[in-house]
């Protein structure tokens, strides 16, 4: 079955520690994305790639950071610079970042502080 | 950037129909729509692109207006499987969605 995976399903941060979360995709797409999702806050984007060993900053990019070394993989690491990381963190990819592909979605991390 | 969708919330028997709309300040590439049920991943709907086309998903459907960069997701004879948070997220020609604060919607039998 293809799909995305995301890993783990539950995550708990100490404080100044840096903490990262697996997106791994088996759909062949070209794009990825991650997103955090706050209560009553929609989706924010905070990085995304077109393509392998590219990446670009989202909205709310200070305090994390990513990596894009096989068309499968994007992960996130959360920092100890990211000051409030509590959040449900979601990962997507679409086949291209073109405007009329869909995103398909993981079923998310949610982060916690300890 | 983020859309502006509205209403927050609305509540539904079975049967009945809801509009939920979707507001930017900017001109808008396209459209897309997404309902995540609580704890899940959200799931796509449909695209809508420059052109004014209207979509539809089964007895869901939505319409796009460039001039008043707006989009419109109607709900028809509403189920209990609609129930969930319905998203919009809009594209301003820069390869990036801004997804709205979603519009919550409960379908009671």
């Amino acid at each position: 079955d293809g799909g995305i995976t995301q890993s783990p399903k539950y995550l708990f941060r100490k404080e100044g520690q840096n903490v990262t979360l697996s997106c791994e995709q088996n759909l062949n797409h070209d794009a990825m994305y991650w997103y955090r999702q706050d209560p009553g806050q929609g989706l924010r984007l905070i990085y995304y790639s077109q393509i392998v060993n590219d990446f670009q900053k989202g909205d709310i990019a200070e305090g994390y950071s990513v990596s894009r070394e096989k068309k499968e993989s994007f992960p996130l690491t959360v920092t100890s610079a990211q000051k409030n990381p509590t959040a449900f963190y979601l990962c997507a990819s679409s086949i291209g970042s073109e405007s009329n592909q869909p995103q398909h979605f993981g079923d998310g991390t949610r982060l916690s502080i300890l | 950037q983020q859309p502006v969708q509205s209403p927050q919330a609305v509540i539904l028997r079975e049967g009945e129909d809801a509009v939920i709309n979707c507001s930017s300040s900017k001109a808008l590439y396209s459209v897309h729509w997404y309902r995540q049920k609580h704890g899940e991943a959200p799931v796509f709907l449909m695209i809508l692109l420059k052109g004014g086309e209207q979509k539809g998903h089964e007895k869901i459907s939505a319409s796009f207006n460039e001039k008043k960069q707006q989009s419109s997701l109607y709900l028809t004879a509403s189920q209990l499987s609609y129930s969930g948070t319905y998203f919009c997220g809009t594209e301003i020609n820069d390869y990036k969605l801004s997804f709205g604060a979603g519009t919550t919607v409960t379908v009671r039998a």
